[in-house]
């Protein structure tokens, strides 16, 4: 099956420092990326999705300058915490879809990358 | 009002139970329904995946889709302590934007 890695899958820095997480389909082309938050115990929450070759659509709420995302290829995206504070401290997770099947049910989550800011 | 609407439980059951799990949404214009599964501190796994209303089944779970009432279950037949996850039910529209609306997730134990 498609997989989707992510990288790195914890990390803990030191507040306002910029934190850089990879997402990349291992065996297939993703023209379409998500980019998910997840506090304990609730829900994913999508935060953007990223398109490649063009700039990400972002959620209400999510501030597009504090969380940049790069979509440079049809395996990589990349979503950078810029000056990360205590309270962006979650669990983020990405999930990609398939170039050659379209359809929502071939959306392929990553392991998620756990971020503590100190 | 939350587009998928979830009990986050936690529900705990016994080895072998029937585990009925649901979830209600609000957009008609869903078509497509998932149920994912995830385990503590990984990322979601596709579980079941339905289109528009009916039954599915598959192995020991059943997606139900009740398009009439907006509601969606998912049964586990023969549980088992491996099933002990957090199960999310999610539902699109079917564009091409691809976008999931999650619920919370229902956190489910099974003690053998």
């Amino acid at each position: 099956g498609a997989v989707v890695s992510q990288h790195p899958s914890r990390v803990i820095c030191k507040s306002g420092t910029s934190v850089k997480i990879e997402c990349r389909s291992l065996d297939f082309q993703a023209t379409t990326m998500f980019w998910y938050r997840q506090f304990p115990k609730q829900s994913l929450m999508l935060m953007a999705t990223s398109n490649e070759g063009s700039k990400a659509t972002y959620e209400q709420g999510v501030e597009k300058d504090k969380f940049l995302i790069n979509h440079a290829s049809l395996t990589l995206s990349t979503l950078t915490v810029t000056s990360a504070h205590p309270e962006d401290s979650s669990f983020y997770i990405c999930s990609a879809r398939d170039i050659l099947a379209p359809q929502a049910e071939t959306q392929y989550f990553g392991p998620g990358t756990r971020l503590l800011v100190l | 009002q939350k587009e998928v609407e979830q009990d986050p439980g936690p529900l705990s059951v016994p080895e072998g139970a029937i585990v009925s799990l649901n979830c209600t949404y609000s957009n008609s214009a869903f078509q497509y329904f998932m149920w994912y599964r995830q385990y503590s501190r990984k990322g979601p796994e596709l579980l079941m995946y339905t289109y528009s209303s009916g039954n599915k089944e598959d192995g020991r779970f059943t997606a139900q889709v009740d398009k009439s009432s907006k509601y969606i279950s998912l049964f586990i037949r023969d549980s088992q302590p491996s099933d002990s996850a957090t199960y999310l039910c999610a539902s699109d529209r079917g564009s091409t934007l691809g976008r999931l609306y999650f619920g919370r997730g229902t956190q489910l134990t099974v003690w053998p």
